[in-house]
């Protein structure tokens, strides 16, 4: 699976847009883009996932370019609730095995 | 509906001594299961994973050890805990196309 790259940390204000944005040069052509949340002493939660144009569910949207080559969750008016940590994963389509690597993720803190 | 169950959530153990976290899955059946360690402020590391009773794999050379004694359960071992070790223990299994769903996790501080 491709290794993916976003930024270390980001801030934000409650009530902004937040956009994190993901690199994946070499991801293959099977290859989903997903993004997980994970909040202190807690699992990571699955939030979206995409294969190219724009996903929107009721958490996020997701945004990828026709290149695939990079992605940016969209996260619409953040509250003090999203402070967490997102991942961002290329993942198979496969629904058997598949071992995930996460690497250190966005880590988002949102004020007042 | 399927879910993953953990336990202990918090473990404070002294180095030398054993280690057994368990990790159970309810409302599906030959689910893989993997068991990922995350220190603090890092990102998680796999450490084992498992395609069927019995089947191990693991990930990284290490004082721990993984069994799987019964389809829907995936057991987390150490002989004697080094101080290394402490971490937040996370197991989870892969729903299909909407990736993986993971347990609330063991915090183990080993002192």
């Amino acid at each position: 699976l491709a290794k993916t790259t976003q930024p270390i940390s980001m801030d934000s204000y409650e009530g902004q847009e937040v956009n994190i944005t993901c690199s994946h040069n070499n991801i293959a052509t099977n290859d989903y883009i997903t993004w997980y949340q994970q909040f202190p002493s807690q699992g990571p939660r699955f939030i979206i996932q995409g294969y190219k144009t724009k996903v929107t569910n009721e958490v996020a949207s997701l945004f990828i370019p026709a290149d695939r080559k990079s992605s940016t969750l969209s996260l619409p008016r953040v509250s003090l609730s999203d402070t967490a940590v997102y991942y961002c994963l290329a993942t198979s389509e496969n629904t058997g095995f598949q071992k995930l690597v996460f690497g250190t993720g966005t880590r988002l803190l949102v004020s007042p | 509906s399927q879910t993953i169950h953990q336990w202990p959530a918090t473990l404070v153990q002294p180095v030398g001594s054993p280690l057994s976290l368990e990790c159970t899955v309810e409302g599906t059946s030959n689910p893989n299961l993997y068991w990922y360690r995350q220190a603090a402020g890092r990102g998680l590391q796999l450490l084992f994973y498992s395609v069927g009773i019995g089947q191990i794999s693991s990930e990284v050379p290490q004082n721990l050890s993984a069994s799987r004694p019964q389809d829907r359960q995936f057991i987390l071992s150490s002989k004697k805990l080094l101080l290394s070790d402490s971490g937040f223990y996370l197991c989870a299994w892969h729903a299909g196309n909407y990736g993986y769903t993971f347990g609330s996790g063991t915090r183990l501080t080993v002192v």
